[in-house]
């Protein structure tokens, strides 16, 4: 079946300090891939997404490339900032047949960002 | 637009009762999905549904239910609560009559059940 691994957190950082957490996934088909972002006592936001090959999601200062050659979908961020402390899920959607609406996550890397 | 909500936000139940969660979509979309989110398991997909018809279902047992109505606002039902029912729920909605795959789900804040 669809599954979606994403690095272990938590992950902890300085404020400017470069962010890469990895996701990779197996899908048959053709999946879309997302990240979404979940602040504390929140629901998900959708933070950006990619739904064909080399395609690059962006955000807010965030980036992923969808590479199919690696089923890899990283999420990288220049400089983070406090305020992107939060718990961040990879996800996908792989269409069988005509209403497959379901998501598939990844169990979600917590990120800390110290000032 | 306003975005999904979902009522009530807490909730605090004990083994045995049974459980109604609501959530309204976003004004225009007819997909609603509902996911389970537990600090062991993650995010689970739970059923979805359009025109107020099931369309998938994940692996969850009887107990869990949903329906939705000709408005799409959604609810999803749980029976016999048991302790490790203790989740948050969230509510996504989408338009539903897209390509699948390339849909975006927004979601709901959630409604936070405890179970005691």
């Amino acid at each position: 079946g669809d599954s979606v691994t994403q690095m272990e957190g938590p992950v902890t950082l300085s404020e400017e300090a470069f962010l890469t957490i990895n996701c990779t996934y197996t899908a048959t088909g053709y999946p879309s891939l997302f990240w979404y972002v979940q602040y504390p006592g929140e629901g998900l936001q959708l933070l950006l997404k990619a739904t064909k090959a080399d395609d690059k999601g962006s955000n807010k200062g965030f980036e992923a490339t969808y590479r199919k050659e690696t089923t890899s979908f990283h999420l990288e961020k220049g400089s983070v900032q406090v305020s992107d402390s939060a718990v961040y899920f990879c996800a996908l959607s792989a269409s069988r047949g005509g209403s497959n609406y379901k998501l598939t996550f990844g169990k979600g890397t917590l990120l800390t960002v110290n000032p | 637009k306003a975005g999904v909500t979902q009522t009530p936000r807490y909730l605090i139940k004990t083994r045995g009762q049974q459980v109604t969660l609501s959530c309204s979509p976003i004004s225009g979309h007819r997909s609603v999905s509902w996911y389970q989110q537990t600090p062991g398991q993650g995010l689970q997909f739970l059923f979805e549904y359009f025109s107020e018809t099931q369309r998938n279902k994940g692996n969850f047992p009887g107990r869990f239910s949903g329906r939705q109505f000709s408005n799409s606002r959604s609810e999803m039902n749980v029976s016999t609560l048991e302790l490790g029912d203790s989740a948050l729920y969230l509510c996504a909605s989408s338009p539903g009559s897209g390509e699948p795959r390339a849909e975006t789900q927004y979601f709901g804040p959630g409604t936070r059940l405890l179970v005691l």
